[in-house]
Parts: C-alpha cells; structure tokens; sequence
C-alpha cells in the first residue's frame, strides 16, 4: 500500500510560537495531499486541500494565515501553524491520494501538537 | 454538500462475536465508500472500501455492503478479536466535491 510519513509525531510548543509539520508521500507522487485535524474523541475535520504548485484551498472557518501550507513537491507538502496558542492544540494529520482521483487516501501517523 | 452519519458510537462485543457498523449518507452522488480503523495515537488506516457499483465485498473477516437506494452502508466484522478495538470511520467520497467525508467514528471494544 501507499505510505505517507508525517513528523515529527509530537511537539511541545511556547504559545506564540510557530511549528512547522512535515507530510511525505514515500512511494507515490501527490499533487494533491489534504490536511486534519482531529479533537479527542472526535471525527476528522478537513482543514485546507493542499496543491502542489499552487495556493492551498481553505475550508470554511480555517484561517490561512495561522495555517500555513507549502506543497514545494509531489512528495511533501508542510503545515506551519504560527503564534500557536493553546487552543490550536489539537492532532493533526496529513493523507495523499496515490492516484489521479482524491477518493482513495493514505494517512500519515499523524502530530500532536500541544500548546503550553 | 454530503452528510456522514454513523452509529453506534460505541459498541462492545465479546471476543469470536461479530460487530456491525452502520452509516448512511445523504448525496446521491457519491460514489466511494472508505472504512479507516484508527488506534489511540495513530493516524487512520483504510481497511476495506466500496464502490457504487458495487452491493457487497469481503476480505477475510470483514466485509462491507453498500445499498444505494436507502444510501447507506455498512462494516460487518466476523469472529472479533482483541486486536480489533479501535475507533472506526466511515466516510463518502463525491466526485464533484472531490473530498471525502467522515462520519463521526465508533469505539468498537472487543471483550475477552
């Protein structure tokens, strides 16, 4: 199957400070990879499509400025949340779809980002 | 745009029983139906899909239906196991949207 590789797994963050999440696809090339995020105990909520090449789409309620996303290559694409603060703490978790489709995604192992 | 639901959201069943996991969806359109099984801490893992075309597929001990017409599907687990605990999503995947859609999750427990 296809792998997609996320790090690191966990971070520890000052508020106001900024934190950069890495999403790899290993075995596949993705023009497309999409960013979660997920609240304990709770489903997995879109945040932004990120494009490769191109700006990354933004879902609804998601600020694209504290969420930064770079997709420089078919390979990775990075998230950086900026002046975190405690109420970004969260897991977050990046997938690709190894085909032309987006239906069928692979996910990382996903972060956990605490805000102190 | 779609609507994912899902029950239970928790469901415990002893070790050798089956577990069942319903969803329904709500536009006619879609047409992918992925299951993920998430562990505490991971990321979630695709475990078996359908596709509209499609009534039912198995692999090994899971299997999952899909009837269009009601718009709902489901995951069928035979002879659980310990290893099977974990949180499960279903999701819906529309072409035009081009993004898939979750439900909210089940806790499966499985009990010795």
């Amino acid at each position: 199957g296809a792998v997609v590789s996320q790090h690191p797994s966990w971070v520890i963050c000052k508020s106001g400070t900024s934190v950069k999440i890495e999403c790899r696809s290993l075995d596949f090339q993705a023009t497309t990879m999409f960013w979660y995020r997920q609240f304990p105990k709770q489903s997995l909520m879109l945040m932004a499509t990120s494009n490769e090449g191109s700006k990354a789409t933004y879902e609804q309620g998601v600020e694209k400025d504290k969420f930064l996303i770079n997709h420089a290559s078919l390979t990775l694409s990075t998230l950086t949340v900026t002046s975190a603060h405690p109420e970004d703490s969260s897991f977050y978790i990046c997938s690709a779809p190894p085909a032309q489709t987006n239906e069928k995604l692979f996910f990382g192992s996903g972060t956990q980002l605490s805000v102190l | 745009g779609e609507n994912v639901e899902q029950h239970p959201s928790t469901l415990s069943v002893q070790e050798g029983d089956s577990a069942v996991i319903k969803c329904t969806y709500s536009d006619s359109a879609s047409n992918y139906f992925p299951w993920y099984k998430q562990e505490l801490g991971k990321g979630p893992q695709l475990i078996i899909d359908i596709r509209s075309n499609v009534g039912e597929k198995k692999d090994q001990r899971i299997a999952v239906t899909l009837n269009k017409t009601a718009k709902h599907f489901s995951l069928h687990i035979t002879e659980t196991q310990p290893e099977d605990s974990a949180v499960y999503f279903c999701a819906g995947y529309t072409g035009t949207a081009s993004k898939l859609t979750f439900g909210t999750g089940t806790r499966l427990q499985v009990t010795l």
